[in-house]
């Protein structure tokens, strides 16, 4: 079970927003950047949101991530049918030394 | 272009040891501080472990469930990262993804493998 905790799925329709929450504690999301990752099926993940809400060059402005406290989010807004994917938060946990990824998030476009 | 080619994974019995390795190219590989992340076939992302740079003192951490079976190396001149893996165990079948983060005054670009499949079974 993952310390950093994910609804398993999430969908949406296209030209919906959608956000993806990731709930921590006080050691990972609470005092460290948060990190949002995209995969598509059969490949390896994708940067999407560093440093809780910064995007890597090349990522769409329709991703967008924040942190409040213990928990971070990412939006997706102007949804597309090519979104659909699997998505993790991670981060950084002082206690465990090591860093952490969320359950993942599977969104479906209907 | 940034490459990171893994290899070295197969099908190993339960007790069994595996050595993977990582290619880079395309950065400067010494100053990258390098990471494993493994994935169980239909499940999610897991944290293995990661080296820092030599200048940083080199260090490693890992996840609690290797630690003390996996080792992370690095041989710089080489431009290779390794994950030596003993004792390994039917929970240790995965996806090895070796990645590293390149962060410049600007952005930061996540780069990862295509991935090495290790099978552990008897």
């Amino acid at each position: 079970q993952s310390v950093l905790t994910q609804p398993p799925s999430a969908s949406g329709t296209p030209g919906q927003r959608v956000t993806i929450s990731c709930s921590g504690s006080s050691s990972n999301i609470g005092s460290k950047y948060v990190y949002w990752y995209q995969q598509l099926p059969g490949t390896a993940p994708k940067l999407l949101i560093y440093m809780n809400n910064q995007r890597p060059s090349g990522v769409p402005d329709r991703f967008s991530g924040s942190k409040s406290g213990t928990s971070a989010s990412l939006a997706i807004s102007g949804l597309r049918s090519e979104d659909e994917a699997d998505y993790y938060c991670a981060a950084w946990d002082d206690s465990l030394s090591g860093r952490l990824f969320g359950g993942g998030t599977k969104l479906t476009v209907l | 272009e940034v490459q990171l080619v893994e290899s070295g994974g197969g099908l190993v019995k339960p007790g069994g040891s595996l050595r993977l390795s990582c290619a880079a190219s395309g950065f400067t590989f010494t100053n990258a501080w390098m990471s494993w992340v493994r994935q169980a076939p239909g499940k999610g992302l897991e944290w293995v472990g990661r080296i820092k740079t030599k200048s940083d003192g080199g260090t490693t951490d890992y996840a609690a469930p290797v630690k003390g079976r996996f080792t992370i190396s690095r041989d710089d001149s080489k431009n290779t990262l390794f994950l030596q893996m003993n004792s390994l165990k039917t929970e240790d079948t995965a996806m090895y993804y070796c990645t590293t983060d390149l962060v410049t005054a600007v952005t930061t670009v996540s780069y990862w493998g295509q991935g090495t499949l290790v099978t552990v079974s008897s």
